[in-house]
């Protein structure tokens, strides 16, 4: 069974810590993507990778980085944890040799910043 | 930039009835495609239709889609108890990169 996996479910950081958040998937595919999800907002993108070390931004970057050295892993960091990035963080990959076959998303990490 | 809006925010429902929801969205569009997701997980692909379609099916699922109004919706027959997740439509801009704007989502409650 194909699979994207998220290292956490649950993550509780303290106000100004790195967080490294990882996501793997086996499915070879090229996208990789980082969204945030919260309540009344939806769904919005936070950076996207179509190869290995190229990344692009999303719709709200700020805060964040990527890093992907090897075409399965995308990690996203957050420099300086802050409140205001308590959110659940969904991964995601997609096939670009193959479009349109829809996302596959990781299971999410549940990030509280305190 | 959240591309679409679906239609109503919460749905209430019996076992067997219908569940329809409705998406718009902005601009010209590749694709759209719908998405489930269960309580506190991650979304699970459910169905994709290219602009240059009107209706697909896929079990229990139809999908319309009208590219003049810039909409689409999602119908579930005969609901079950299991069906009860939230719903989520994504498209994929006709122009860039292939990336996925999703909407806000319908949250649907099928009660046995």
């Amino acid at each position: 069974d194909v699979k994207v996996t998220q290292s956490s479910r649950y993550l509780v950081k303290r106000t100004g810590e790195k967080v490294f958040l990882e996501c793997v998937q086996d499915m070879d595919h090229e996208n990789m993507f980082w969204y945030r999800q919260d309540p009344g907002l939806g769904l919005r993108l936070i950076y996207f990778s179509y190869d290995v070390k190229m990344k692009e931004k999303g719709d709200i970057p700020e805060g964040y980085s990527v890093s992907r050295e090897k075409k399965e892993r995308f990690s996203l960091i957050l420099e300086s944890a802050s409140t205001n990035q308590t959110s659940m963080y969904l991964c995601a990959s997609s096939s670009l040799t193959v479009p349109g076959y829809g996302y596959t998303f990781g299971s999410g990490t549940r990030l509280t910043v305190v | 930039s959240q591309q679409g809006e679906e239609d109503p925010q919460a749905l209430s429902i019996q076992e067997g009835e219908n569940a329809t929801m409705n998406c718009s969205y902005k601009t010209s569009i590749n694709n759209l495609q719908w998405y489930r997701q269960n309580s506190g997980r991650g979304l699970v692909h459910l169905i994709l239709i290219r602009s240059n379609e009107r209706e697909k099916h896929s079990g229990r699922l139809r999908v319309t889609l009208d590219t003049s109004k810039k909409s689409s919706s999602l119908l579930i027959t005969a609901s079950r108890a299991a069906d009860t997740a939230s719903y989520f439509c994504a498209t994929d801009s006709a122009t860039g990169f292939q990336k996925l704007v999703f909407g806000t989502g319908t949250r649907l409650l099928v009660s046995p």
